[in-house]
């Protein structure tokens, strides 16, 4: 079945640490995209990319980094310059956002302990 | 900074009611998307209505856009308890050579009550 998986779905994060939040698309999807979700708000774009080895930064890239180094795969960084990176992290991908719904994955929550 | 407004940000109604929400955004588009989230859950695509479109149905859906007002509205007739979720729209707002954005709304929280 075609889709857009993400993992793990929980993940825990200690002071300092970096984490790497995985996002995999099997829909030959061109575009790609990170949000994150604070609890009872809406979705803030972080990163998305339109075409391999390229990416743009969203209205909150700081503390962030991404790569897109394969079409499928669109993984995200959360780097220990991310003072506050409690939340609910969603990949989406779409062949064209200007025409085309977007798919999204499950979402990963990370907690800082 | 957010493009798409939802309005109201929470909704009460009771089973069989129906449910409006709106979506006001700030720039031009070439589509206006509507989404449901379960809570937890990602997102879902509800529908798409284009720039050059001025009612959409979809089932108990209907999705009108006013370009001129820049805003949208999703209604969803007969409400069912299983429509609780929160309804976010998103536009195609940010579009360059380096790609096109998908930007979200707040969202509106509907809870259907039996």
């Amino acid at each position: 079945d075609g889709g857009i998986t993400q993992s793990p779905k929980y993940l825990f994060r200690k002071e300092g640490q970096n984490v790497t939040l995985s996002c995999e698309q099997n829909l030959n999807h061109d575009a790609m995209y990170w949000y994150r979700q604070d609890p009872g708000q809406g979705l803030r774009l972080i990163y998305y990319s339109q075409i391999v080895n390229d990416f743009q930064k969203g209205d909150i890239a700081e503390g962030y980094s991404v790569s897109r180094e394969k079409k499928e795969s669109f993984p995200l960084t959360v780097t220990s310059a991310q003072k506050n990176p409690t939340a609910f992290y969603l990949c989406a991908s779409t062949w064209d956002p200007r025409n085309t719904e977007a798919f999204f994955g499950q979402g990963t929550r990370l907690t800082v302990v | 900074s957010q493009q798409g407004e939802e309005d109201p940000q929470a909704l009460s109604i009771q089973e069989g009611e129906n449910a409006t929400m709106n979506c006001s955004y700030k720039t031009s588009i070439n589509n206006l998307q509507w989404y449901r989230q379960n809570s937890g859950r990602g997102l879902v695509h509800l529908i798409l209505i284009r720039s050059n479109e001025r009612e959409k149905h979809s089932g108990r859906l209907r999705v009108t856009l006013d370009t001129s007002k820049k805003s949208s509205s999703l209604l969803i007739t007969a409400s069912r308890a299983a429509d609780t979720a929160s309804y976010f729209c998103a536009t195609d707002a940010r579009s360059n050579q380096a790609g096109t954005a998908l930007i979200f709304g707040k969202g509106t929280t509907l809870s259907v009550s039996s």
